[in-house]
């Protein structure tokens, strides 16, 4: 089946860095991936819609600059967290659509756990 | 954006009862998924549901999804202790956004 590569599964960073997520699409192409934050024991919240060889989309709320994306091919987008904060600890998580025999859904990364100390 | 009210938020429950989550928004959606979360895991893909009254069935899971394209529900039948997990619907609003019920945390307990 269809399979979503996301690394680092855990960063600890230090507050002022900048921590950079990577999502692969391994057998299927994707020309749009979706990131989503996840705090403890809430559901997902979706931050940006992210589109091969163009801007990203951003939700209401989420802060563009701080939350850099590039979706430079086909098979990979990126989520920078510039100048990380303690609040910014969270479980980020990216995902992209495709079809299957369970209907139209969407493939998950792994998560990426985000600790900023 | 629509929004998605997921219910109940916790469930514990012993081996071999049954359960049922619902998932209810006063928008339609052009379609309705399921998934299944372990921790520290990304969500997991069970079933979509496309068309208004449509029923798909996994083994011990059933899934429904409303006549209006607004409602679902997802049982479970004598349940088992590797169900336990946090389950999660999202509706597909039309340009593919997912948006996201708030959970349902499942525990079969032994």
């Amino acid at each position: 089946g269809a399979v979503v590569s996301q690394h680092p599964s855990r960063v600890i960073c230090k507050s002022g860095t900048s921590v950079k997520i990577e999502c692969r699409s391994l057998d299927f192409q994707a020309t749009t991936m979706f990131w989503y934050r996840q705090f403890p024991k809430q559901s997902l919240m979706l931050m940006a819609t992210s589109n091969e060889g163009s801007k990203a989309t951003y939700e209401q709320g989420v802060e563009k600059d701080k939350f850099l994306i590039n979706h430079a091919s086909l098979t990979l987008s990126t989520l920078t967290v510039t100048s990380a904060h303690p609040e910014d600890s969270s479980f980020y998580i990216c995902s992209a659509g495709e079809t299957r025999g369970l209907g139209y859904g969407y493939t998950f990364g792994s998560g990426t756990r985000l600790t900023v100390v | 954006t629509q929004l998605l009210e997921q219910s109940p938020q916790f469930l514990s429950i012993q081996e071999g009862e049954n359960l049922t989550v619902y998932c209810n928004s006063s928008s339609v959606f052009s379609s309705l998924q399921w998934y299944r979360q372990e921790p520290g895991e990304g969500p997991v893909l069970l079933v979509t549901v496309v068309t208004g009254g449509e029923v798909k069935k996994l083994k011990r899971l059933t899934f429904q999804f409303g006549d209006a394209r607004k409602d679902s529900s997802l049982h479970i039948t004598a349940a088992q202790t590797g169900d336990t997990g946090l389950y999660l619907c999202a509706g597909e609003e039309y340009g593919n956004k997912l948006v996201f019920g708030a959970g349902t945390i499942l525990r079969v307990k032994s």
